[in-house]
């Protein structure tokens, strides 16, 4: 049972590169979340999806954007990354409600943009 | 605006010690409150949540977590601390507006010594 899942667990980036952070989920889950996790920040809503061919922006979408692929499938894309996006991301699912079911999360992606 | 606050970024106990973790939210409706920790290099993965009825709540590992209504407050508690709980702790608030979402706290780093 593997969860969710994300790769790569690292990368490295130099400023003005793109690439995609992929995400997984094995449980069914209709909801999909990406956080960035930085010092002293807690985590942050990037963008989620409720639900199959739905997506709406969190509270730092900027220099963001995501494709609910299919049901267990959840990307994030960087298309110009910049300094300001090195930071941890974290995928997680829900069963339905965001706000009252519990979150299941990977691992993370530890991007430095240089 | 809905906020959660955890007033202590860094505690320090010793093993055996028992061990208190503040969490003090701002939010109108009755909350959705959750505490998750996370482990050196991992993923969050949740303790405990509360929704209504008792206001002490136990969940995994030892915690549990009081709600008070009149204090805005969720903390968590462990009778006696084991070196295994050495992580981060992050208390949250489930939203429920335009957006089904958690807002987290920034995080208590625990130590613990042997």
């Amino acid at each position: 049972n593997a969860g969710v899942t994300q790769t790569p667990k690292f990368q490295v980036l130099k400023t003005g590169q793109s690439m995609t952070l992929q995400c997984a989920q094995d449980m069914n889950h209709n909801s999909m979340y990406w956080y960035r996790q930085d010092p002293g920040m807690g985590l942050r809503l990037i963008y989620y999806s409720a639900s199959e061919g739905t997506t709406d922006k969190g509270e730092v979408p900027n220099g963001y954007n995501v494709s609910r692929l299919n049901k267990r499938e959840f990307s994030l894309r960087l298309e110009s990354a910049a300094p300001s996006q090195t930071s941890v991301y974290f995928c997680a699912s829900t069963q339905d409600r965001g706000f009252a079911d519990t979150q299941y999360f990977g691992p993370g992606t530890r991007l430095t943009v240089l | 605006a809905q906020s959660v606050t955890q007033p202590d970024i860094h505690i320090t106990v010793s093993e055996g010690a028992s061990l208190e973790l503040r969490c003090n939210y701002s939010y109108g409706a009755t909350p959705y409150l959750f505490w998750y920790v996370q482990s050196p290099g991992q993923g969050l993965q949740l303790l405990l949540k509360y929704f209504s009825g008792d206001t002490l709540v136990q969940g995994i590992k030892g915690f549990e977590a009081e709600f008070k209504r009149s204090q805005s407050s969720f903390n968590l508690r462990k009778p006696s601390v084991h070196w295994s709980d050495a992580a981060e702790y992050f208390c949250a608030v489930g939203v429920r507006y335009n957006t089904d979402k958690l807002i987290f706290g920034t995080g208590t780093r625990l130590q613990v010594f042997p």
